[in-house]
């Protein structure tokens, strides 16, 4: 079955510190990845994607992502960490089979504390 | 404005009572999803929809109804609500699902069965 793992429930970071929110995944054929935030009492926004091409992707507000084929991982990255960027950060994986159009599949979500 | 909304924000009900949760987008996307977030379960798929016309169950479609008779609208309904349906649930949209495009939420309705 095909499904994305976020093995922290919660991250604590101080503020201006690098910060690293970890997703594995595992799905049968091309992994199409992607990175969503959640700030409180909001819906979902898009940060980044990974379809094909450099290991590195950029995103939005400073996020990047690393994509690793080997470890099966798309982990989330920023090199200075902002009070701002507390917020739930969801790993998702697109659904490659059955009918459900491309349908994502996301993990249970990690909290990021980041603290002055 | 455009974008996509969900209404009520939040709603208060009983067993047993039939429940709407409404959602526009002003888009035009093609496709939209309604979504329900669990602690410890993250966002599941409840029903999606290609397009008007065209919906499909989810990952937990039990006690849910949907329909889209127009493109910018995705109601869910609650047949008969129970108390294990108390989450908040989230409607989304998207030009080509989840293929390569990303998806846009709503604010999410936050339903509570007593």
């Amino acid at each position: 079955a095909q499904s994305v793992a976020q093995p922290e429930d919660q991250v604590n970071v101080a503020e201006g510190n690098p910060l690293t929110v970890k997703c594995t995944y595992s799905v049968s054929g091309n992994p199409y990845l992607f990175w969503y935030v959640q700030y409180p009492n909001r819906g979902l926004q898009f940060l980044l994607k990974y379809i094909t091409g450099d290991n590195l992707v950029k995103g939005s507000y400073g996020f990047e992502a690393e994509f690793n084929k080997s470890q099966t991982s798309f982990h989330l990255k920023k090199p200075s960490a902002l009070v701002s960027d507390s917020a739930l950060y969801f790993c998702a994986v697109r659904d490659n089979y059955g009918g459900s159009q491309g349908n994502l599949i996301f993990g249970k979500g990690t909290k990021l504390s980041v603290k002055p | 404005d455009a974008g996509i909304t969900q209404s009520p924000r939040y709603k208060i009900t009983e067993t047993g009572r039939q429940v709407t949760l409404m959602c526009h987008q002003t888009w035009s996307h093609s496709y939209m999803f309604w979504y329900r977030q669990d602690l410890g379960h993250g966002l599941r798929l409840i029903y999606y929809s290609a397009a008007a016309d065209i919906t499909d169950k989810g990952e937990v479609p039990d006690g849910y109804v949907v329909s889209r008779s127009k493109t910018e609208n995705f109601p869910l309904t609650l047949e008969s609500a129970t108390r294990s349906q108390t989450s908040v649930y989230f409607c989304a949209s998207s030009l080509s699902g989840g293929t390569t495009g990303e998806l846009f939420f709503g604010e999410g309705s936050r339903l509570t069965v007593l």
